[in-house]
């Protein structure tokens, strides 16, 4: 089981509606969660970050996160055909500095 | 400001050369950081640096990878007897030591990669 789980999709949602792009993790430990949005061909790009439980909101995303059930999420608002990209969750423990990343999951946004 | 910069950012290699992959973090960021990204999946941590210290080389795959960063800024990737196993998206991460009412930041900010082929 890795770490952090994502499904790989793809998800595609109408312009204008709301995608939802989920995470599991499976260490307790980890204190951070780290949204990176990635186009083909290009490096991950940082969306947004959340440590405490429930809902952070940036412009069109919110980050929810919930501790007790291992669950992370991302709501993108009024999707675009800008937003089609790949979605990584990462998660961050604290006592190793790196990121764990899960496969990512790829978002359609259609016309 | 200026972002973090890969050179270069393609390579193609034949099977058991040497291949060096540098990588420029943004300036001030003390903690730099190597993954590995295979086609299809997320980047997998390789090493990670505080100014020159090597904290961590838990990820490198095996005692062909090595990594420097003796001046605590530019960091090498150094992979030896290139095998085609290692054809994948090296990417170097730096992030900055922030803190905001006693919570310090982790978030990582990615370079543009270097396409690693060996043929």
């Amino acid at each position: 089981q890795k770490e952090v789980e994502q499904n790989s999709g793809p998800l595609s949602v109408p312009e204008g509606a709301i995608a939802s792009l989920n995470c599991t993790y499976s260490d307790r430990g980890s204190q951070s969660f780290f949204w990176y949005r990635q186009y083909s061909g290009k490096s991950p790009e940082l969306i947004m970050f959340i440590y405490s439980n429930g809902d952070k909101e940036d412009g069109r995303f919110t980050a929810q996160l919930n501790k007790a059930s291992q669950y992370v999420s991302l709501l993108i608002r009024d999707s675009q055909p800008s937003d089609s990209a790949t979605y990584l969750c990462a998660g961050f423990t604290g006592t190793a500095s790196k990121l764990t990343f899960g496969t990512g999951t790829r978002l359609q946004v259609t016309l | 400001g200026a972002g973090v910069s890969q050179s270069p950012r393609y390579k193609v290699a034949k099977r058991g050369q040497d291949v060096a992959l540098r990588c420029d973090p943004i300036s001030g960021h003390v903690s730099l950081f190597w993954y590995q990204q295979a086609l299809g999946q997320g980047p997998e941590f390789l090493t990670y640096f505080q100014n020159e210290a090597q904290l961590d080389k838990s990820g490198l795959p095996s005692d062909r990878f090595f990594a420097e960063r003796p001046e605590g800024s530019v960091s090498t990737l150094k992979i030896q007897r290139t095998q085609q196993e290692d054809s994948a998206v090296y990417l170097c991460a730096s992030r900055p030591t922030r803190t905001s009412g006693g919570k310090s930041s982790y978030e990582q900010y990615f370079g543009p990669g270097t396409r690693l082929t060996v043929t």
